[in-house]
């Protein structure tokens, strides 16, 4: 099962723009993760937001969590082409305290 | 060691035929996760363990799935007569508690052929 869904599922960018990207999902958690994976590579960890924090920042990139409606955002500011790749956001639940849930990401191009 | 490792990257099974794959997560990490990742798609959760016990495989989807980390370190998932829905990459990550950053490996992909 997948907890997280990320918005848009793709998204086509230039160079020196921003690219803002969006996750919701459906149950209480105690953080919220976002992961980049390049094209047939693992996944690397961004960012973790817990959920008593509202923003985040490190380096370009700025995440928002929204508790009452279950969302977050992920922003990457003065994008490059070295940012293409998929997004994910990823949440454990707060009670059961289970492994990390994905949503089925953002696939992110940035063209020079 | 420096980061997760699975091996083997590549994995081509002919149908029915059993596989194991194999995760050596970071040393000293308790938790130790494993994923199935279709094309195009997010990774979906499969077990969970916490040192050697297994605490969550309510994603394995069926009973050819069987995962073991005996001593608490290395893991290995094994695949019984392997079907062609079950090509994908299998991700490992391992962590230091449940509720943290994972750190995941390269991914073993296996095709069915």
């Amino acid at each position: 099962s997948q907890q997280g869904e990320e918005d848009p599922q793709a998204l086509s960018i230039q160079e020196g723009e921003n690219a803002t990207m969006n996750c919701s999902y459906k149950t209480s958690i105690n953080n919220l993760q976002w992961y980049r994976q390049n094209s047939g590579r693992g996944l690397v960890h961004l960012i973790l937001i817990r959920s008593n924090e509202r923003e985040k920042h490190s380096g370009r990139l700025r995440v928002t969590l929204d508790t009452s409606k279950k969302s977050s955002s992920l922003l990457i500011t003065a994008s490059r082409a070295a940012d293409t790749a998929s997004y994910f956001c990823a949440t454990d639940e707060r009670q059961a305290g289970t492994a990390l849930i994905f949503g089925k990401g953002t696939t992110l191009s940035v063209s020079s | 060691g420096a980061g997760v490792s699975q091996s083997p990257r590549y994995k081509v099974a002919k149908r029915g035929q059993d596989v194991a794959l194999r995760c050596d997560p970071i040393s000293g990490h308790v938790s130790l996760f494993w994923y199935q990742q279709a094309l195009g798609q997010g990774p979906e959760f499969l077990t969970y363990f916490q040192n050697e016990a297994q605490l969550d495989k309510s994603g394995l989807p069926s009973d050819r799935f069987f995962a073991e980390r005996p001593e608490g370190s290395v893991s290995t998932l094994k695949i019984q007569r392997t079907q062609q829905e079950d090509s994908a990459v299998y991700l490992c990550a391992s962590s230091l508690g449940v509720s943290g950053t994972a750190f995941f490996g390269q991914g073993t992909r296996l095709t069915v052929v």
